[in-house]
């Protein structure tokens, strides 16, 4: 257990939607990350946060958007979804903005039908 | 952006045997992460590396980091039936200002296979 919770495990929803997935990072980290994995693109980075201010951002399509609460929690909203958007969406955690030891949580599975 | 070429794509090794892979980077990095990822899990860290030429142990995985800080490897020893799953190397690059806030960019991932 790597002490980062991400809920949904799974989300399946229809093309045009909005969902949230939402990550409790590990006790004590202030830096989030987000990440797409799916199978024709590897782990994609989203975007990071790190104590409530947004960090750095990868290719994170305007669809979507992300934030960190004061609590350290994080969401990810991804809405207009498409069928490309299926994948598989982790969140990570790590003590620093520098120290990149991340630590996963086990994903949110999207499907969008 | 920075791309990660990691080889090879799949090994299907028998029992007992010693496994390598690695990552190559037309970039500097100045860390280098290796991740194993099994089916509906998420990625789990095996071996961080923070310089170059430092070369790091974790009971039967040893990793490297190159000393051009363009590449890293993944060795492990005496494959075991649960060492079955995907590998992936991680690497954050070094951008303009010298930082880069914990951005990590992965290599497309190692499929092992241990055959009893």
């Amino acid at each position: 257990d790597s002490g980062v919770t991400q809920t949904p495990k799974h989300l399946i929803t229809a093309t045009g939607q909005r969902v949230t997935l939402r990550c409790s990072p590990r006790s004590g980290d202030l830096s989030v990350y987000w990440y797409q994995q799916s199978l024709d693109q590897g782990l994609q980075f989203l975007i990071q946060y790190y104590n409530g201010e947004e960090r750095a951002k990868g290719n994170i399509l305007e669809r979507f958007s992300a934030q960190q609460f004061p609590d350290l929690h994080s969401e990810l909203n991804l809405s207009s979804l498409e069928l490309g958007d299926s994948a598989l969406y982790f969140c990570a955690s790590s003590a620093q903005t520098q120290n990149t030891e991340a630590f996963f949580g086990q994903g949110t599975r999207l499907t969008v039908v | 952006g920075q791309q990660l070429n990691q080889s090879p794509q799949s090994m299907f090794i028998q029992e007992g045997e010693d496994v390598s892979m690695n990552c190559t980077s037309s970039s500097i990095f100045n860390t280098w992460l290796w991740y194993k990822q099994d089916p509906g899990e998420g990625p789990v860290l095996l071996i961080a590396l923070y310089k170059a030429g430092e070369l790091t142990s974790n009971g039967r995985l040893t990793a490297q980091f190159g000393i051009t800080r363009k590449d890293s490897f993944l060795n492990i020893s005496a494959s075991i039936p649960s060492d079955v799953g995907i590998y992936f190397c991680a690497g954050q690059p070094i951008y303009a200002g010298g930082t880069s806030y914990g951005k990590l960019t992965f290599g497309q991932g190692t499929i092992l296979t241990v055959h009893p």
